[in-house]
């Protein structure tokens, strides 16, 4: 069965950069691009961008543009999300998902980032 | 910037129906696929339609998708509500840059 298992919950001090990692297991990584949302408390969905496990091509919301950074290791089935300079409004749940045309058919569970000082 | 507009909530009660609309903010939402997702407390979304009015396998037949272009509108339909269906209810499209965009999101009651 398709699953989408991400690393576990983080504490980062403002500034810092965080990488959450998104392993794929049930069906061939290099098939479907690997979209990222994230959720703060309480908040909606918010999409980051998108990647290409097979190219690894990338493309970013203009919010996150300069401040993400999505790869993968395509010998692991691992994707992966970097956000670098971390502000407070940077806390939330980040979902890694699997895109095989338009729609998120699986996601992974969710990793909590905390940004305190 | 394109964006989708829902309401904050609304609730029913079980048995009934209830629809929950997406406004795009520009362009035609009819460009772009409109996807609808469930998400309860504490568990990731899930998808209840796909690309305006496709049911994933297992979903059942009292979720239903629509679009209407003259509002410019998407709409979710429930019908024979039940209490396991109150949640939170995203819908989603694309820019015309094909980025994603999420709705802020509906929180469904059922009373």
């Amino acid at each position: 069965q398709v699953q989408l298992v991400q690393s576990g919950a983080e504490v980062k001090k403002p500034g810092a950069s965080v990488k959450v990692s998104c392993k794929a297991s049930g069906y061939t990584f290099t098939s479907y691009d690997i979209n990222w949302v994230r959720q703060a408390t309480g908040q909606g969905l918010e999409w980051m961008g998108w990647m290409n496990p097979n190219s690894g091509n990338t493309g970013y919301a203009q919010k996150f543009q300069g401040r993400v950074t999505m790869t993968r290791n395509t010998s692991i089935s691992t994707a992966y999300m970097e956000l670098s300079s971390l502000r407070s409004e940077d806390t939330a749940v980040y979902y890694c998902a699997r895109v095989p045309h338009h729609y998120f058919d699986y996601w992974g569970q969710g990793t909590l980032v905390t940004v305190s000082s | 910037n394109f964006m989708l507009t829902q309401p904050h909530s609304v609730s029913e009660s079980p048995g009934k129906t209830v629809t929950i609309s997406c406004t795009g903010s520009s362009g035609s939402i009819a460009s772009n696929y409109v996807q609808w997702y469930q998400q309860r407390p504490g568990s990731a979304p899930t998808t209840v339609i796909y690309e305006d009015n496709q049911r994933p396998s297992g979903v059942p037949d009292r979720f239903s998708g629509s679009i209407d272009s003259s509002s410019n509108s998407a709409s979710l339909t429930i019908s024979g509500l039940k209490t396991e269906d109150e949640a939170d209810y995203y819908c989603q499209s694309y820019d015309s840059s094909k980025r994603g965009v999420f709705g802020g999101g509906t929180k469904l009651t059922v009373l």
